[in-house]
């Protein structure tokens, strides 16, 4: 079945740091790949998305990029902030099936 | 325009009790889907509704539940409740067809003592 691995957390880094959050999918088929973030005591925000292959994902500075190659879509930032400090997870949905299968989650703490 | 709502934020019930948690979509969109983010085990795929009708569940007992009305918004209903359901319940709307982009409302916190 589709599973998405995500880098155990929790990811501790200091304001202006460069992110990377590794997340790797297994899909058959060519499946969407999302990442969504989740702040503390709020419900999940779409952070970016990627629909094929070599497609490049970005929002308020994040990027991720559709590897097919590595079954990758891997969550990057050049400078975080301490407002980045959130959940984040790496997703999935597969055409014909209607359901997000997500990642575990990481939490980052971005610290001043 | 107004996104996904949920309500109530919080529900506080005891075992054996009946929940139910509302969810209205966003304009335009007829699916809605309900997942379950308990402590420790992720986001979990509960149900999906799209055109009044059940499409696909998850691996939940059937005493989740819920329906989907003629406006799309959407009843989730959890009967006889056992404290390990205490959880945040999020829903989510997309557009038709698939696979669509889902956008998740806040969720409801229910607590099961």
């Amino acid at each position: 079945g589709d599973s998405v691995t995500q880098m155990e957390g929790p990811v501790t880094l200091s304001e202006e740091a460069f992110l990377t959050i590794n997340c790797t999918y297994t899909a058959t088929g060519y499946p969407s790949l999302f990442w969504y973030v989740q702040y503390p005591g709020e419900g999940l925000q779409l952070l970016l998305k990627a629909t094929k292959a070599d497609d490049k994902g970005s929002n308020k500075g994040f990027e991720a990029t559709y590897r097919k190659e590595t079954t990758s879509f891997h969550l990057e930032k050049g400078s975080v902030q301490v407002s980045d400090s959130a959940v984040y997870f790496c997703a999935l949905t597969r055409t014909g099936y209607q359901k997000v299968t997500f990642g575990t989650g990481t939490k980052l703490q971005v610290i001043p | 325009e107004a996104g996904v709502t949920q309500s109530p934020t919080h529900l506080i019930k005891t075992r054996g009790q009946q929940a139910t948690l509302r969810c209205s979509p966003i304009s335009g969109h007829t699916s809605v889907y309900w997942y379950q983010q308990a402590l420790g085990l992720g986001l979990q795929f509960l149900l999906w509704y799209d055109e009044g009708e059940e499409r696909n569940r998850g691996n939940f007992p059937p005493r989740f539940s819920g329906r989907q009305f003629p406006n799309y918004s959407s009843e989730l209903n959890v009967n006889a409740l056992e404290l390990e359901d205490s959880a945040l319940y999020l829903c989510a709307s997309s557009l038709a067809g698939g696979p669509k982009t889902q956008y998740f409302g806040p969720g409801t916190r229910l607590l099961v003592l």
